[in-house]
Parts: C-alpha cells; sequence; structure tokens
C-alpha cells in the first residue's frame, strides 16, 4: 500500500537531548513537509521541500533541521534549542506542490521530560 | 500572505441535524483551499479541496463546501450528522502558484449529541 510513515508513534526526550522524527513516502512525491501541531493552534510549517537536496525554512523554522538526501525520505530533527518541543509533529507530501493535495502520515508526539 | 479563520473552536449539534462550520480566508491572489479532518491521535484526512473548478465542491462521508469569493468563506457542512463525523476539522489554504506549506486554521472540534 502506498503511503506516508512516521516513526516512533510516541517518543519521549529529556531536555538538552536532539532528537530525530522519521518520514518516509512510498508515494513517489517530490514534495514533503513537517509541521507542528499545538493544542487549539492549528498546524505550523516547519520546513518544506520540494526536490531532494533542496529544503526551505518555514515559519517556526527555528530550533529544528532538516535533510532530504532521497525522495521518499524527510527526517526532521529537534534540537536543543528548540526550547519547547512538546507537540505532536505531523509529516506530509504532495506530487505537486503549487496544486495537488498533500498528504499526511500519523504523526508522532513528542515530549520532553 | 494568506491566513485563514475558522468560527468557533468548538460546535455541538445533535444526530441527524444539520453540520455547519464556518471558514473564511484571505489571499491575495486565488487560492487552493481545503477541509481535512482529524480524528485523535492520528493524522490528517483529506474530505474535500477547491481549485476553482466549480465552486460547490462534494467530498468524502457526505460532506460539501462552497467557496464563495465575494463572502471569502468556504464553509463545511453535511445534512445529516453521525456520531461517527466527531473529530476536529481544519480549514486551509494555499495562494495559487505557491509551492510552500498549507496555512490552516486553528481547528474546530465536532461534538455530537445523542
Amino acid at each position: 500500500d502506498g503511503g506516508i510513515t512516521q516513526s516512533p508513534k510516541y517518543l519521549f526526550r529529556k531536555e538538552g537531548q536532539n532528537v530525530t522524527l522519521s518520514c518516509e513516502q512510498n508515494l513517489n512525491h517530490d514534495a514533503m513537509y513537517w509541521y507542528r501541531q499545538d493544542p487549539g493552534q492549528g498546524l505550523r510549517l516547519i520546513y518544506y521541500s520540494q526536490i531532494v537536496n533542496d529544503f526551505q525554512k518555514g515559519d517556526i523554522a527555528e530550533g529544528y533541521s532538516v535533510s532530504r538526501e532521497k525522495k521518499e525520505s524527510f527526517p526532521l530533527t529537534v534540537t536543543s534549542a528548540q526550547k519547547n518541543p512538546t507537540a505532536f509533529y505531523l509529516c506530509a507530501s504532495s506530487s505537486d506542490p503549487q496544486s495537488d493535495t498533500q498528504y499526511f502520515g500519523p504523526g508522532t508526539r513528542l515530549t520532553v521530560l | 500572505a494568506q491566513s485563514v479563520t475558522q468560527l468557533g473552536s468548538h460546535v455541538s449539534v445533535s444526530e441527524g441535524a444539520l453540520v455547519l462550520l464556518r471558514c473564511n480566508y484571505s489571499s491575495s491572489v486565488p487560492p487552493y483551499l481545503f477541509w481535512y479532518v482529524q480524528y485523535p491521535n492520528q493524522g490528517l484526512q483529506l474530505l474535500l479541496k477547491y481549485t476553482s473548478a466549480a465552486t460547490l465542491v462534494k467530498g468524502i462521508n457526505g460532506f460539501e463546501a462552497e467557496f464563495k469569493k465575494s463572502e471569502t468563506s468556504f464553509h463545511l457542512t453535511k445534512p445529516s450528522a453521525h456520531m461517527s463525523d466527531a473529530a476536529e476539522y481544519f480549514c486551509a489554504v494555499r495562494a495559487g502558484g505557491g509551492a510552500d506549506g498549507l496555512t490552516f486554521g486553528k481547528g474546530t472540534h465536532l461534538i455530537i449529541q445523542p
């Protein structure tokens, strides 16, 4: 089945640690996105990538980093510089970033202890 | 820049009653508009999207939305609510020609009363 997978589903981190969230898609989509969701805040764009080896900052990129070495993969690293990292993180992809639908993965819930 | 406003963080309706979730947008260019649904601890599922082909858009699970340019609105409706419709609903916009991410509203939690 084609789709987007995110792992792990739940992640716990101690303050001061970096952590990497995985996002993989087998939809052959060029564009991939990372969003952060907080209660009552909707989704906010962290980073996006339209093509391999290229990515751009979104609205709330500070404290996060990404890479796009393969078309299928777009991992997100939450660094210790992120002041309030506890949130639900959603990855998405689309075949045409200008007009097409974004399809979402199941999400990763990150909790900082 | 674009923005989305969803009126009402919580909406409660009785089972079998009309569902109306409101969404107003702002965009400097013709927009693409989307409604997504999210069940607890899950990702977002597309309900429907507007891409200028028709102003009345039909989606999955009996939902539909009407694009009204004069009112800058894209309200979501369903004639008869079902208990399984209880979820969080998000309206989103992307300016036509833009290649970055979607701009989301803050969401509306739909509660279905038996």
